[in-house]
């Protein structure tokens, strides 16, 4: 069974610029969950996508947002670059019920010039 | 808000020691506790969770031990190997919360032959 994968795995942009990263989760699954991981604030909740619905949403600015398909494949843009955007972001799988497990992808490393 | 502390930062143990790291929440409204494992360059993975109605959950050389009315939770790792090397999060969630996770700053582990 595939696991999450995420692309792209590595990206450089500059402030200003807007960003799009890409997540297919594990077959089945039908709950996409994103996370911003960074050496200071740690693993953050951005958002959770549920059947192509936003089910829950963390305490990030509105420059962040998510989609989900109808395949479940999730996408996350982030609008208007800052410098503290740089970070490791991680997106999970689940079947999305409760206390499912979560199953993380490697992640996109994006650094903001 | 930071809503689940985690402590130590790092720790170094010897192999065959055991490894303890702890965790407290404040939110009582959290139900579910699960203990992440995550290697470098890869994401974190689920080691072992706990509800609260039981004060200890043990898999293998892993144990959860949990006080409710402390309101905190601690990670025991038996008999620690080179190979257990890797950073750990304590997280929470709640009913109703979904896949929207609490994660603790982690604790980087490294275990010296």
């Amino acid at each position: 069974k595939a696991g999450v994968t995420q692309t792209p795995r590595y990206l450089i942009k500059t402030r200003g610029q807007q960003v799009t990263l890409s997540c297919s989760p594990i077959s089945g699954h039908r709950s996409v969950s994103w996370y911003q991981q960074t050496p200071g604030q740690g693993l953050q909740f951005l958002f959770e996508y549920f059947s192509e619905t936003q089910r829950n949403k963390g305490n990030f600015p509105g420059r962040f947002s998510g989609r989900q398909f109808s395949n479940s494949r999730s996408e996350m843009n982030v609008s208007t670059l800052e410098l503290g955007d740089s970070a490791l972001y991680l997106c999970a799988s689940s079947l999305g019920t409760e206390y499912n497990e979560q199953f993380f992808g490697p992640g996109t490393r994006l650094t903001v010039l | 808000q930071q809503q689940v502390k985690q402590s130590p930062q790092s720790l170094i143990v010897q192999k065959g020691g055991i490894s303890i790291i702890n965790c407290a929440y404040e939110n009582t409204a959290f139900d579910y506790f699960p203990w992440y494992q995550q290697f470098p360059g890869k994401g974190p993975a689920l080691l072992i969770a706990i509800r609260p109605d039981v004060s200890e959950k043990k898999e293998g050389r892993f144990t959860i031990s949990f006080n409710k009315s402390a309101k905190q939770f601690s990670l025991h790792i038996m008999d620690s190997q080179p190979g257990d090397s890797a950073t750990y999060f304590c997280a929470a969630s709640y009913s109703g919360g979904y896949q929207k996770v609490t994660f603790g700053t982690g604790t980087k582990l490294q275990v010296i032959p």
